[in-house]
């Protein structure tokens, strides 16, 4: 495997239910990142984490819960969530160090909420 | 308020023509950088060019180019002999120093017409 790469690449979930999304980075970087994308909005930063640290939290409501166990792995636990969590939910990772840091995308997971 | 436009919510343009994109962003920081990103059907989100502010020389790569105006605040991509692959949603995004944040725009669709 190489670069970023996340699982599920679809997910339909109940507003009862709870699943988790998993990122995995492949790059030797520092800090990885979840965003959600919506059709025809800008994408929204929901989650920073830098050398394992959680340093940015864009006001994201609690039934997303991330985790970040080591530096190539993030997870975004998802409970209660409501329909219009229905998005693309991107993962990327960079290194924090390097002047213009460059960010590198996974495919995504599409979430559907029923 | 920290802001990226892309007035062209869509662009085609004939294969092996020149089509440019245009990005307006709003910032009182002197020290940012510029990116623009490709996001092709299948998801996967890709650096296509970067610019620092403090360079007043404009970036480029192969096809890529952009036009940098910091006075206008102005980071327009031009793609020349435009080819089906770059059928695809670009999106303009800036960051500021070292924050981890990414300021997005809503993504310019660009249909490449055989």
């Amino acid at each position: 495997e190489t670069g970023v790469t996340q699982t599920p690449r679809h997910l339909v979930m109940g507003m009862t239910n709870k699943k988790s999304l998993k990122c995995e980075q492949h790059l030797g970087h520092n800090a990885m990142y979840w965003y959600k994308q919506s059709a025809k909005k800008p994408l929204e930063l929901m989650f920073v984490y830098n050398f394992k640290e959680q340093t940015e939290n864009n006001s994201v409501p609690s039934r997303f819960s991330p985790e970040c166990p080591n530096s190539s792995h993030l997870f975004l636990h998802l409970h209660t969530l409501q329909p219009e969590d229905s998005a693309l939910y991107l993962c990327a990772s960079s290194q924090v160090e390097v002047a213009a840091d460059t960010q590198y995308f996974g495919p995504g997971t599409r979430l559907t909420v029923l | 308020a920290q802001t990226v436009t892309q007035s062209q919510p869509e662009m085609s343009v004939q294969e092996a023509e020149t089509v440019t994109l245009s990005c307006t962003y709003d910032t009182s920081e002197s020290d940012y950088y510029l990116f623009w990103y490709k996001q092709p059907p299948s998801r996967q989100m890709i650096l296509v060019i970067r610019q620092e502010a403090y360079k007043q020389q404009n970036a480029t790569e192969n096809r890529f180019s952009v036009n940098f105006q910091k006075a206008a605040k102005s980071f327009s991509l031009k793609i020349s002999d435009s080819q089906l692959g770059d059928a695809a949603m670009y999106f303009c995004a800036y960051r500021i120093g070292s924050n981890y944040q990414l300021i997005w725009g809503a993504g310019t669709k660009l249909i490449i017409k055989p």
